[in-house]
C-alpha cells in the first residue's frame, strides 16, 4: 500500500534560518502530494500541494517540488519566523484502486523556531 | 473562507459508553471522510462518505463505528461501545471532487478521551 515517510523530529531553529524537512513515499500510480500544517491547538491546514512530477507548490514562503526519480515532497522556506512553529504533515493523495480520494499521512515533524 | 467545522472540540466519555462526533462540512462539498491520530501516532484514514454511503473504510473502522449523514449539513462519527484504545483526535475532512488533485479540507478535531 501507500506509505509517507518523514524526517524524525522535533526540529528546533533560530529565526531568520533554512529549513528543511524530508519526506518521500511510497505509492502506485500517480498520486498528489501536499503539505499540511497544524498550529498549536488548531486543525490540519493545507501548505501547498503537487499534483504531477516536477510540479512546485509554494505558499507563504514554503516551497517544494514533486521529484518523482526520488519519489520525494521535500518541504523548504529560506527564512524562518517565530510564527512557523507548529507540526507539519506530509500527506499523499491515492490515485488508483483503493488508495483513490483517501489521504496517507507522515508522522508529523515538529518545528520550533526560537527568536 | 468557508471551514469544516466540529464539535464538541473535547469529548470526555466512560468506558463502553457510545458517543457521537459532529461534523459540519463546506456547504458545496460532496465528499467527507474521518480520520484519526492516537497521540503520537500518525494520522490515520478512517472512512469516506458519498451519496449517502460508504465509499471505503479502513481495517480500523470496525462494526463499533458508523457514520451516517442525518441531515444536509451534518456529518455524524458514531462509536458504540467505546475502548481505551478508541481515545485520540477524530478529524473530519470534506472536498468537492473526489479528483486525485483536490484537497481535502479539515475541521479543528475533537480530542476523545476514554477514561
Amino acid at each position: 500500500g501507500n506509505s509517507v515517510t518523514q524526517m524524525e523530529g522535533p526540529v528546533t531553529l533560530s529565526e531568520e534560518a533554512f529549513l528543511t524537512i524530508n519526506c518521500t513515499y511510497t505509492a502506485t500510480g500517480y498520486p498528489s502530494l501536499f503539505w499540511y500544517v497544524q498550529y498549536p491547538g488548531e486543525g490540519l491546514q493545507l501548505l501547498l500541494k503537487a499534483t504531477k512530477a516536477d510540479d512546485k507548490g509554494s505558499n507563504k514562503g514554503f516551497e517544494a517540488t514533486y521529484r518523482k526519480e526520488t519519489t520525494s515532497f521535500h518541504l523548504e522556506k529560506g527564512s524562518v519566523q517565530v510564527s512557523d512553529s507548529a507540526v507539519y504533515f506530509c500527506a499523499l493523495l491515492g490515485a488508483g484502486g483503493t488508495s483513490y480520494g483517501k489521504l496517507t499521512f507522515g508522522q508529523g515533524t515538529i518545528l520550533t523556531v526560537h527568536p | 473562507e468557508p471551514e469544516v467545522t466540529q464539535t464538541p472540540s473535547h469529548q470526555v466519555t466512560q468506558m463502553g459508553q457510545e458517543v457521537i462526533l459532529r461534523c459540519v462540512p463546506i456547504s458545496n462539498h460532496l465528499y467527507f471522510y474521518w480520520y484519526r491520530q492516537i497521540l503520537g501516532q500518525k494520522v490515520e484514514f478512517l472512512v469516506s462518505f458519498y451519496n449517502n454511503e460508504i465509499s471505503e473504510k479502513s481495517e480500523i473502522f470496525d462494526d463499533q463505528f458508523s457514520v451516517e449523514r442525518p441531515d444536509g449539513s451534518n456529518f455524524t462519527l458514531k462509536i458504540r461501545s467505546t475502548k481505551l484504545e478508541d481515545s485520540a483526535m477524530y478529524f473530519c475532512a470534506s472536498t468537492a471532487l473526489r479528483a486525485g488533485n483536490q484537497p481535502q479540507h479539515f475541521g479543528d478535531g475533537t480530542r476523545l478521551s476514554i477514561l
